[in-house]
Formats: structure tokens, sequence, C-alpha cells
């Protein structure tokens, strides 16, 4: 079974300052791996997605991602934060070749400070 | 402009009521979703459907039901046997490729009073 686990319900960073938002999968078998932003009371937004190419993904917005096979990590990274990246963050992992669908986390809710 | 319509955006009924919220695509996807959103949850998956004319449960589907009579079409009904259904309710739609990359409507907000 695929699980994903994102630590840190709440980030709060200093507009400026390097974003970085944790996530954690476990699957049998090779993943595909998403980041997702949602902006209040608005559907899910595609980030980044990783599908077995490169292990560094660069994503819409400034943010990027680092596939990391031996840490079973794919965690979310923006160098300088700006006001308008408050939002909530999700990560969902789907195993290559699976009859199963996207499996989410929790969720990390971002505030960018002035 | 491709892209996936929920409606109604805001919902209201009365326990005991049934309430069906419509989800539309017109992106030519084959597989259509339907998640609930609760604070700290994540997203738990409903329902899915993956032709016309077939569906299967998700993770948690009691208390719900769908249809799939068109491929740009994937109606929600909440029912009365739902024992907590305020919640936000995403729909989403996607090729069947094997990553399943999800695109995302706006989202109903159903509340019980």
């Amino acid at each position: 079974a695929q699980s994903v686990t994102q630590l840190g319900s709440h980030v709060s960073v200093s507009e400026g300052a390097l974003v970085l938002l944790r996530c954690n999968y476990s699957s049998s078998v090779p993943p595909y791996l998403f980041w997702y932003v949602q902006y209040p009371n608005q559907g899910l937004q595609l980030l980044l997605k990783y599908t077995s190419a490169a292990t560094l993904v660069k994503g819409i917005n400034g943010f990027e991602a680092e596939f990391k096979k031996s840490e079973t990590s794919f965690h979310l990274t923006k160098p300088s934060a700006h006001m308008s990246d408050a939002a909530e963050y999700f990560c969902a992992v789907r195993p290559s070749g699976s009859a199963r669908q996207l499996t989410f986390g929790s969720g990390t809710q971002l505030t960018v400070l002035p | 402009d491709g892209g996936i319509t929920q409606s109604p955006k805001y919902l209201f009924r009365k326990e005991g009521q049934n309430v069906t919220l419509s989800c539309e695509q017109n992106l030519n996807h084959d597989a259509m979703y339907w998640y609930r959103q609760d604070p700290g949850q994540g997203l738990r998956l409903i329902y899915y459907s993956q032709i016309v004319n077939d569906f299967q449960k998700g993770d948690i589907a009691e208390g719900y039901s769908v249809s799939r009579e068109k491929k740009e079409s994937f109606p929600l009904t909440v029912t009365s046997a739902q024992k907590n259904p305020t919640a936000f309710y995403l729909c989403a739609s996607s090729l069947l490729s094997d990553s399943r990359e999800l695109f995302f409507g706006e989202g109903s907000r159903l509340t019980v009073l």
C-alpha cells in the first residue's frame, strides 16, 4: 500500500526566506509523485510532478522538488517566499503500474510573514 | 477554455435531505473522481469512474452515490445516510495515463443545517 506523510501541518516563513515543505512516501514500486497547491475555497492546482525522469523537478511559481529514493522523500522548496505563496500544499503519490488512485497527504498550510 | 465546472459552489441543506453536486468536464478525459476534503485530513476518495456507465467505490463511499451516463458528467449525490456530510467536495478528472495527473474543479462547499 502507498502512503504519504507531510511533516508539519503549519509552516511559517518570512517573505524572502527559503520555503521547505516536507513529504515522505511509501511505495512498493517506483512512484509518481505530485505537489499541488490550494488557495482558500478553490480547487487544487498542480505545482509539479515526478514521473521517473530527472530527480530534480521544476514547477510553476519558482517551486522545485527533489526525488530522493534513498530517503523516500520528495520535499518542496522555493528559494525566496512571496506573500502570494501563502496557501495549503498537498503531496500525493501513485505507484507506477498500479490500479490504485492517487493518495494525498494531509496537507501543509504555508503562512508568509511580512 | 477547457476545464472542470462544479456547481453549486455553496449549498445548504437540512438533515435528512439528499443533495446532488454537479461536475462537468470538457477536457475529453476518460476518468473522473470525487474527493471529500475536511480540515487536517487531506483529500479522501469517494468514488471514481474510468469509463461511461461504470464506477468504483473509493475509500469513503458510504452514504454517497454517483452516475456516469456521459463522458463529460459525473454527478455526486450525498444521501441522508451520510452521517457527517458537511465538507468541501472536489471533482477531478484525468487521462488514463499511468501517472493519472489530476485536474480539479473549484469545489462545492456543502453545509448541513
